[in-house]
């Protein structure tokens, strides 16, 4: 009950195409759901959060998709870039606030 | 921009040998936490710490590990006993607390046991 499922584990786009990428959860009660990017060598670094009482949240090129009857949500790059290339972590936010990580997907945008 | 910062960067160690990692969280944030990241896997949570305790601990962190904020700047992460298991990188992160839930990570260190 205190896991996210995310998929795929890697992804490879063509520059200007749409990344998308998928997490699953299974306790209601999580409320706060993040994504986050982390390139080599760096920490995690919140790139956009949603909260489960809307159904999408856009922010530029980036958009997160929630369905909360099936308990999924999902990443969409559009007009994917190299400079996206980098691992995708979605996350929910468990007791105490801690951050619960899915199991990443390394994003590789082709030029 | 206020960032966390962590050091050292890399931390190489004998298997049984005592390390220390240190953190500087940004200056207003009360909520702390170590995270640590073994090769190619998920970011997992170690430990949240508020008020000068521990606030939540996960399985992982167990009688080998403490966190200390010893002075009102430095958030350390104590590994008393090195396993070869423990190889991985640490981040530490930090929120304000005060309004949203955004944690702000540093750049890690990272941890080898020989």
């Amino acid at each position: 009950q205190q896991q996210v499922k995310q998929s795929p584990q890697s992804l490879i786009v063509q520059k200007g195409g749409i990344s998308i990428i998928n997490c699953a959860y299974e306790n209601t009660a999580f409320d706060y759901f993040p994504w986050y990017q982390q390139f080599p060598g760096k920490g995690p670094a919140l790139l956009i959060a949603i909260r489960p009482d809307v159904s999408e949240k856009k922010e530029g090129r980036f958009t997160i998709s929630f369905n909360k009857s099936a308990k999924q949500f999902s990443l969409h790059i559009m007009d994917s870039q190299p400079g996206d290339s980098a691992t995708y972590f979605c996350a929910t936010l468990g007791s105490a606030s801690k951050i619960i990580f899915g199991s990443g997907t390394r994003l590789s945008i082709r030029p | 921009e206020p960032e966390v910062t962590q050091t050292p960067s890399h931390q190489v160690t004998q298997m049984g040998q005592e390390v220390i990692l240190r953190c500087v969280p940004i200056s207003n944030h009360l909520y702390f936490y170590w995270y640590r990241q073994i090769l190619g896997q998920k970011v997992e949570f170690l430990v949240s710490f508020y008020n000068n305790e521990i606030s939540e601990k996960s399985e992982i962190f167990d009688d080998q590990f403490s966190v200390e904020r010893p002075d009102g700047s430095n958030f350390t992460l104590k590994i008393r006993s090195t396993k070869l298991e423990d190889s991985a990188m640490y981040f530490c992160a930090s929120r304000t607390g005060l309004q949203g839930n955004e944690q702000f990570f540093g750049p890690g260190t990272r941890l080898t046991v020989l």
